[in-house]
């Protein structure tokens, strides 16, 4: 069936530095790949998505890259701030139906 | 705008007993989406509406759990007989349209014991 695989699991940088949290999916069709931020006793927010027909999306000091051939997509985070700190899940969805595939979340620190 | 609201936010069941999930969508929202997250894995997809129609149950663990939707609006998941390993945060989202952002509610712990 569909996979996400997510990674890392955890992840501890120093603040100002970069964060990069890699995905992989299993099903070619797959058109639409949002990120998700959860913060600790919140629910999963929209952080960023980008669809198939583009390489890469950035909004401010986040970036999204999409490799469609290699079926892999990767956040970046850049000057990593304490409030950066919480679980990140990467998704996939347009796999023959409309439900979004979940990868299985990575959890962030960044120490001040 | 209102959020998508969940009820109750936690609750406590002994295995064997009947629970029922509640879940309010963004209004207008046709889109409603049931998942599952056990401690320290994915966000699990369960089912999705469109409306009132269950378009994908593709995700549901057994014949244990029943969803509804009655009138395309709010939606209800009940587990009955409840088991173990059933517990776990369970989300509602809702979007507009698909492919497009989901609005997740601040789910229900739900513990089994």
């Amino acid at each position: 069936g569909e996979n996400v695989e997510q990674h890392p699991s955890t992840l501890s940088v120093q603040e100002g530095d970069s964060a990069v949290i890699k995905c992989t999916y299993s099903d070619s069709a797959s058109n639409y790949f949002p990120w998700y931020k959860q913060e600790l006793g919140k629910r999963p927010q929209l952080i960023i998505d980008i669809r198939s027909n583009v390489g890469e999306k950035k909004d401010q000091r986040i970036a999204v890259t999409l490799n469609k051939t290699a079926k892999h997509f990767s956040l970046h985070i850049t000057e990593t701030q304490p409030e950066d700190s919480a679980v990140y899940f990467c998704a996939a969805s347009g796999t023959g139906g409309f439900k979004t595939i979940f990868g299985a979340g990575t959890r962030l620190f960044v120490k001040a | 705008e209102a959020g998508v609201t969940q009820f109750p936010s936690h609750s406590v069941i002994e295995k064997g007993q009947t629970v029922t999930l509640r879940c309010d969508p963004i209004s207008g929202h046709d889109n409603l989406y049931w998942y599952r997250r056990v401690m320290g894995k994915e966000i699990k997809f369960l089912l999705h509406f469109v409306k009132e129609s269950k378009q994908d149950e593709s995700g549901m663990p057994n014949n244990r759990f029943l969803a509804e939707r009655t009138g395309g609006t709010y939606s209800t998941l009940k587990v009955q007989p409840a088991e173990l390993e059933d517990s776990g945060v369970y989300f509602c989202a809702s979007s507009p349209r698909v492919y497009t952002e989901a609005f997740f509610g601040q789910g229900t712990r739900l513990t089994v014991v």
